[in-house]
C-alpha cells in the first residue's frame, strides 16, 4: 500500500525564519509527488517532481525530491504570515491514484 | 475555466437520510478524485476515476458509501443511510492523465450529519 509521512506535525516560527517540511514516501510504482498549501478552503497546487535532484521554485517556495532515500523537502525562505497554511505532500503512482499525507501546519507569528 | 465545481457548499441532515454530493470537473480532465478530510484523519481518498471508470474503490469506508460518474463532466457520491461519523469535508479534485500537473480541488462540501 502506497503510503505518505509528513513531518513535523507542526511547527510555529516567526516572520523572516526559513522553514523546511520533510515528506517521505513508500510507493510501487512512482509517477510523481506533489505539494499543496491549504487555508481555510481546498488545497491549492504548488509543485509537482517528478526526477530527483531538480529544484523546482516559486518565490520564496522550492522543493526537491530524492527518489533514492524516497523523500522530499519543502523549504520556505522569509516566511511571512501569510505562509500559514496546512502543508500537503501526495503521491502519483500509477493508475493516477494520488494519495495524501497528513500534513503539517505551519503557523508564521508576527 | 471555473474550476472543479461542488455542490451543496454545506450540507446539515438528520441521521439515517441519504446525502448526495455533486461534482463537475474541469473540462478536458479525465481524472476524477473523491477525497474526504477530517482533523483526525486528515485527507483520505475515498475513491477515483479514470475516463469514467472507478479504479480504486478501497477507501469508500462502507457499503452505505457509494459514487458514480455517468459522464466525462459530473460525479456523485452517496451516503445512504447518514450517520454522525461522516460528517467531514468532502473534496472532489480533477486532473489529466497522464498526470501533466497537479490535481485541482473543488471548494469542498462540509457535511454535518446531527
Amino acid at each position: 500500500e502506497d503510503k505518505v509521512v509528513q513531518s513535523p506535525l507542526s511547527l510555529v516560527v516567526h516572520e523572516g525564519d526559513t522553514v523546511t517540511l520533510n515528506c517521505s514516501y513508500e510507493v510501487t510504482n512512482f509517477r510523481s509527488l506533489l505539494w499543496y498549501k491549504q487555508e481555510k478552503k481546498a488545497p491549492t497546487f504548488l509543485f509537482m517532481l517528478t526526477s530527483s535532484g531538480i529544484e523546482k521554485k516559486s518565490g520564496r517556495l522550492s522543493s526537491i525530491l530524492d527518489k533514492k532515500e524516497l523523500f522530499s523537502i519543502l523549504n520556505i525562505t522569509a516566511t511571512q504570515t501569510g505562509d500559514s497554511a496546512i502543508y500537503l505532500c501526495a503521491l502519483k503512482a500509477a493508475g493516477n491514484k494520488l494519495t495524501f499525507g497528513g500534513g503539517t501546519r505551519v503557523l508564521v507569528k508576527p | 475555466d471555473a474550476g472543479v465545481i461542488q455542490s451543496p457548499r454545506h450540507e446539515v441532515t438528520e441521521m439515517g437520510q441519504e446525502v448526495t454530493l455533486r461534482c463537475k470537473p474541469i473540462s478536458g480532465h479525465n481524472s476524477l478524485f473523491w477525497y474526504r478530510q477530517t482533523m483526525m484523519r486528515g485527507l483520505e481518498l475515498l475513491i477515483y476515476f479514470n475516463n469514467n471508470v472507478p479504479i480504486d474503490d478501497s477507501g469508500m469506508p462502507e457499503d452505505r458509501f457509494s459514487a458514480k460518474m455517468p459522464n466525462a463532466s459530473f460525479s456523485t457520491l452517496k451516503i445512504q443511510p447518514s450517520e454522525p461519523r461522516d460528517s467531514a469535508v468532502y473534496f472532489c479534485a480533477s486532473s489529466l492523465r497522464p498526470p501533466l500537473g497537479g490535481a485541482f480541488f473543488g471548494q469542498g462540501t462540509r457535511l454535518t450529519v446531527v
